[in-house]
């Protein structure tokens, strides 16, 4: 299975700052045939379900704030969030969907 | 709008049986695949496995295969999880998970979320 690893596990970023997370798979997750990455990032607040980010390691699902913004390729991946708000504390995962086993890294918190 | 509602908090005993719906509704129920993903209390989050709704067959993750059982109800757009003999280290909060894409009845990124059941094991 791929084994996908996130840092920091946890980052206090004050208001309006920039939070930064990255990923990085264990082996590729680009098809060459379609030049796509796949990889998906989710937000997950307390006590909720996860809600999805981006897909594709860069488009951003409807609705999403363009404050969200992923980017990488192959194997390292980075979830940008530009400006920081309140509502944004929540703990985000990325997850690769290019195998027949998906897996999740294991969560950055985001805290102000 | 696309909604998977879940059902309600369970409680059971060692070596019980729960079983676990999910109601799809706002979108052809069999044109999208459901996954289910597992999150233990504190802990991150763990893929099951999912069940292709077009034709019913079941795809289990290393360590879900056995106790944990994915069914569907297309009459009326409801995938279920049951999961047998119970242990205290099934106590989680149960997700079901669309599969996005273009409808292919195949695996993606998960566009829509169930709510959520919390099952507890506890004798």
């Amino acid at each position: 299975d791929i084994v996908m690893s996130q840092s920091p596990d946890s980052l206090a970023v004050s208001l309006g700052e920039r939070a930064t997370i990255t990923c990085k798979s264990s082996r590729s997750v680009l098809y060459s045939r379609n030049n796509q990455n796949y990889l998906a990032w989710y937000q997950q607040k307390s006590g909720q379900p996860p809600k999805l980010l981006i897909y594709w390691a860069s488009t951003r699902e409807s609705g999403v704030p363009d404050r969200f913004s992923g980017s990488g390729s192959g194997t390292d991946f980075t979830l940008t969030i530009s400006s920081l708000q309140a509502e944004d504390v929540a703990v985000y995962y990325c997850q690769q969907y290019y195998t027949r086993v998906p897996t999740f890294g294991q969560g950055t918190r985001v805290e102000i | 709008q696309v909604q998977l509602v879940q059902s309600g908090s369970e409680l059971k005993k060692p070596g019980a049986s729960v079983k676990v719906s999910c109601k799809a509704s706002e979108y052809t129920f069999t044109s999208y695949a459901m996954n289910w993903v597992r999150q233990a209390p504190g802990q991150g989050l763990e893929w099951m496995g999912w069940i292709n709704t077009n034709t019913g067959n079941p795809t289990y993750a290393q360590g879900f295969a056995g106790r944990f059982v994915f069914s569907l109800d297309t009459s009326v757009s409801t995938a279920y999880l049951q999961i047998s003999s119970l242990k205290a280290e099934d106590t989680a909060v149960y997700y079901c998970a669309r599969a996005g894409g273009s409808g292919t009845n195949d695996l993606y990124y998960f566009d829509y979320w169930g709510q959520g059941t919390l099952v507890t094991v506890s004798s």
